[in-house]
């Protein structure tokens, strides 16, 4: 089983609709990240825990919540989505203090018509 | 703040050609240097990294080297494959201020290998 999961994996939705994207994870991490990821501009950080209580804005926040259910639980939310939030959406866990890797789950493909 | 420049792409090359991509970057103090790769369909894969200036990482044939005085991170690899074909992510772990903790990745690089 993988490691990261994402679900759901493809979603189409309309201007104005509220989403939810959501991210499990069975590593064991205590650090959850969300990113978007846009042709030719690489991914970009949109929110990161690095435990249950703590929840900071990354570089694109505006427009999107979050919620760290627990420790293995990190969802991402479109209060009202728009065009421009058409992306890749993916979440990625880490560990811990030093240099460590991030795992990425499998990634969210989102149309907003 | 934090920035990483790849190389533009897309990238095409014949099986067993040499490939070079280019990183560089601008950071405060002494990041940790990451190449990611994204084969179709999948999300991101750590391929290798580097933690310190003149530091090597190499992972399936690729490598690249830390280099803190030209503020760079090549990736090369001797001769590709077909199942080289993928998306490269250049990437750094800021290591002071507000970057602590926090990955910045380039814009990636499509590579494409033909038979």
């Amino acid at each position: 089983d993988a490691d990261v999961t994402q679900t759901p994996r493809n979603r189409i939705t309309k201007t104005g609709k509220r989403i939810m994207l959501e991210c499990s994870q069975t590593k064991g991490h205590d650090r959850m990240y969300w990113y978007r990821q846009d042709p030719g501009l690489g991914l970009r950080l949109i929110y990161y825990s690095f435990d249950v209580k703590d929840i900071n804005k990354g570089e694109i926040s505006d427009g999107y919540s979050v919620s760290r259910q627990a420790q293995a639980k990190f969802s991402l939310s479109l209060e009202s989505a728009i065009p421009n939030q058409t992306a890749l959406y993916f979440c990625a866990t880490s560990a811990g203090q030093g240099t460590e890797t991030q795992y990425f789950g499998p990634g969210t493909r989102l149309l907003v018509l | 703040g934090d920035s990483v420049t790849q190389m533009e792409g897309p990238v095409t090359l014949s099986e067993e050609a040499f490939l070079t991509i280019n990183c560089t970057y601008t950071a405060t103090g002494y990041p940790s240097l990451f190449w990611y790769v994204q084969y179709p369909g999948e999300g991101l894969q750590l391929l290798l990294k580097a933690t310190k200036a003149d530091d090597k990482g190499s992972n399936k044939g690729f490598e690249a080297t830390y280099r803190k005085e030209t503020t760079s991170f090549h990736l090369e690899k001797g001769s590709v494959q077909v199942s080289d074909s993928a998306v490269y992510f250049c990437a750094l772990r800021g290591a002071g201020g507000t970057s602590y903790g926090k990955l910045t990745f380039g814009q990636g690089t499509i590579l494409t290998v033909h038979p």
